[in-house]
């Protein structure tokens, strides 16, 4: 199975602040990487696909990139709408894994 | 909107069974590949497996196969999991997700535990 590192596992910035958050991935995804946004007793939200293609409707705040075996997600300019943990996803090869999750706080 | 909507969570004692409903809405449901998504509480998420868009192929996690079994039916837009000899390990709550590989819709998710 492939395993997607993922850190830090929590991060706490304020709103304004530039945010990073990278996955590492056991061996080559090639760019079959996407994001997750989790809030508090909600279902996931898909954010980014392809490692770096945005969602329809999420904000351009949230850019992804990478590929390979390293990926990040960065969130410019932090709200505190964003206050959540996300996810990094590998769809290369099954099983499909996912990392263990950054909950990132706001100051 | 499209909706996924699950049913049957619950309590069950280890090596009971247990079966989940998720029903869809808004979008064409005989034509996606359906997929089950676990989460441990405040733990990482977990891929179950998968049903194609006309159940004739399905694809199971390590971890359940030979105990988990996906099924569905287009005609009532409804996608099953049927939980056999369940484990304490098994406690979770489940999603049930539109796609095969990037999962754009969830349900709400349905509470079940081992216990």
């Amino acid at each position: 199975d492939i395993h997607m590192a993922q850190s830090p596992s929590t991060l706490s910035a304020s709103v304004g602040d530039r945010v990073t958050i990278t996955c590492r991935a056991s061996q080559n995804v090639d760019n079959w990487v996407a994001w997750y946004q989790q809030k508090p007793g909600s279902a996931p939200k898909l954010l980014i696909y392809l490692a770096s293609s945005l969602e329809s409707g999420v904000p351009a705040r949230f850019t992804g990139s990478g590929s390979g075996t390293r990926f990040t997600l960065t969130i410019d300019s932090l709200q505190s709408e964003d206050s959540a943990t996300y996810f990094c996803q590998q769809y290369d090869a099954y099983p499909l894994t996912f990392g263990q999750g950054t909950k990132v706080q706001i100051k | 909107e499209e909706l996924l909507v699950e049913s049957g969570g619950g309590l069950v004692q280890p090596g009971g069974s247990l079966r989940l409903s998720c029903v869809g809405s808004g979008f064409t449901f005989r034509m996606f590949t359906l997929t089950w998504v676990r989460q441990v509480a405040g733990k990482g998420l977990e891929w179950l497996g998968k049903i194609d868009d006309d159940g004739g192929e399905i694809q199971y996690a390590d971890s359940v196969r030979g105990r988990f079994i996906i099924s569905r039916d287009n005609a009532k837009r409804s996608l099953d999991l049927q939980m056999n000899d369940l484990k304490v390990e098994d406690t979770a709550i489940y999603y049930c997700v539109k796609g095969q590989q990037l999962f754009d819709v969830w349900g709400q998710g349905a509470p079940v535990t081992v216990s």
